[in-house]
């Protein structure tokens, strides 16, 4: 079964690193998102990201953020200089173009942890 | 802004007994909405989402929901709790012109007992 795949499964950081988060889509999907989840708190929608650019941000997604999809297969998340509030769980999620309502499907999640 | 609100951060049940998780979102249009389900070290899968379509929707794993305009609610059952039930489970929302873009209540964790 396709599936979204995700690594690293745990990065440890220190304050101030970049820090990159790689996600493989299910291959013939066009839609990608990211969430993330801080720990005893909501999952919360940072991206969404179709036709090489960003469709909608929220307003946690700052200039500190960026995404890309630099090939045909992968999408990264990129935080430019972290911070201690970026420690989090990050998920990525992608959909097919075929169906306007089609599933979000999530990969397993990267835990970040900035010291 | 579209949110969700879900009653109980934990909830135990009998395997065997009913389950309900209760969600109540706040939108003066009717959302799109959905269930998710966590295990244990693993992503989030969709049980199932209602989309306009019959207001009582099935998902998998014999869990289904239904969508009451009146109560802006969108409780999540399944008739007989099994052990592997045991997980963690989120409501979501999303605006008709934002598909993928979700808003995610705070979580439910079932615990199923023997």
């Amino acid at each position: 079964e396709p599936e979204v795949t995700q690594t690293p499964s745990h990065q440890v950081t220190q304050m101030g690193q970049e820090v990159i988060l790689r996600c493989v889509p299910i291959s013939n999907h066009l839609y990608f998102y990211w969430y993330r989840q801080i720990l005893g708190q909501k999952v919360e929608f940072l991206v969404s990201f179709y036709n090489n650019e960003i469709s909608e941000k929220s307003e946690i997604f700052d200039d500190q953020f960026s995404v890309e999809r630099p090939d045909g297969s992968n999408f990264t998340l990129k935080i430019r200089s972290t911070k201690l509030e970026d420690s989090a769980m990050y998920f990525c999620a992608s959909r097919g173009g075929t169906n306007p309502t089609g599933e979000l499907f999530f990969g397993e999640g990267s835990r970040l942890t900035v010291l | 802004a579209q949110s969700v609100t879900q009653l109980g951060s934990h909830v135990s049940v009998s395997e065997g007994a009913l389950v309900l998780l209760r969600c109540n979102y706040s939108s003066s249009v009717p959302p799109y909405l959905f269930w998710y389900v966590q295990y244990p070290n693993q992503g989030l899968q969709l049980l199932l989402k209602y989309t306009s379509a019959a207001t009582l929707v099935k998902g998998i794993n014999g869990f289904e929901a239904e969508f009451k305009k009146s109560e802006t609610s969108f409780h999540l059952t399944k008739p007989s709790a099994h052990m592997s039930d045991a997980a963690e489970y989120f409501c979501a929302v999303s605006d008709r012109g934002s598909w993928g873009k979700l808003q995610f209540g705070a979580g439910t964790q079932v615990v199923v007992t023997p």
